[in-house]
């Protein structure tokens, strides 16, 4: 069975860092896209980021410079290194695997049950 | 940057069709994706490439898309869908993935 499990979250102040992990069964997080989704109290989902094969990573604008996305193919371990965090950061982050239609249109199939930062 | 549009809410009773829209600038050049999320619980993808669905998802659920409006299609709803359900695209000018706001359905 594929599984993604989310660690790490926890309540945290304005301008400290965090980093989540998302472990991975069933698959490798090495030779998957793999994306980081958050969402904030009462609202909607929100994409972080995306690590492409060659770890070629993408951000949000919201996080870019301040957020980095690696991944450890010995712990089959996807990770989100979070530094200058603000009080808008406060979500439930969650990691998902990425897909594709036809090589592009991407999509995510497989998801985490989350851990949620409290920037407070 | 790319948007999609959905309605905040939607009410449907049992047995009857939710049509829940997601609107965005000639939508129908892109492939679009939907998601399920139960309070508490982590989305699910119940239809992705506009109309195709995930082996476990029930036949219900249906999706297409055309002009400027992509639509996820509820079918005999039960009070187990009541949920919110998320569009979703990738864009490709810029490699960001975007979501809708988000359709509340609710189940009378």
């Amino acid at each position: 069975e594929v599984q993604l499990e989310e660690s790490g979250g926890g309540l945290i102040q304005p301008g400290e860092s965090l980093r989540l992990s998302c472990a991975a069964s069933g698959l490798s997080v090495s030779s998957n896209y793999m994306n980081w989704v958050r969402q904030a109290p009462g609202k909607g989902l929100e994409w972080v980021s995306v690590i492409y094969g060659g770890n070629s990573p993408y951000y949000s604008d919201s996080v870019k410079g301040r957020f980095t996305v690696s991944r450890d193919r010995s712990k089959n371990t996807l990770y989100l290194q979070m530094k200058n965090l603000r009080a808008e950061d406060t979500a439930v982050y969650y990691c998902a695997r990425v897909r594709s239609v036809a090589g592009w249109n991407y999509y995510m199939d497989v998801w985490g049950k989350g851990t949620t930062v409290t920037v407070s | 940057s790319y948007v999609l549009t959905q309605p905040p809410s939607v009410s449907v009773a049992p047995g009857q069709t939710a049509r829940i829209t997601c609107g965005g600038d000639n939508i129908e050049s892109k492939s679009v994706h939907w998601y399920q999320q139960k309070p508490g619980q982590a989305p699910v993808l119940v239809v992705y490439d506009n109309s195709d669905r995930p082996s476990g998802i029930p036949e219900r659920f249906s999706g297409s898309n055309s002009g400027n409006t992509a639509t996820l299609t509820v079918s005999r709803v039960e009070a187990g869908d009541e949920a919110d359900y998320y569009c979703q695209v990738w864009d490709s000018s810029n490699d960001h993935y975007v979501f809708g706001i988000g359709t509340k359905v609710s189940v009378l």
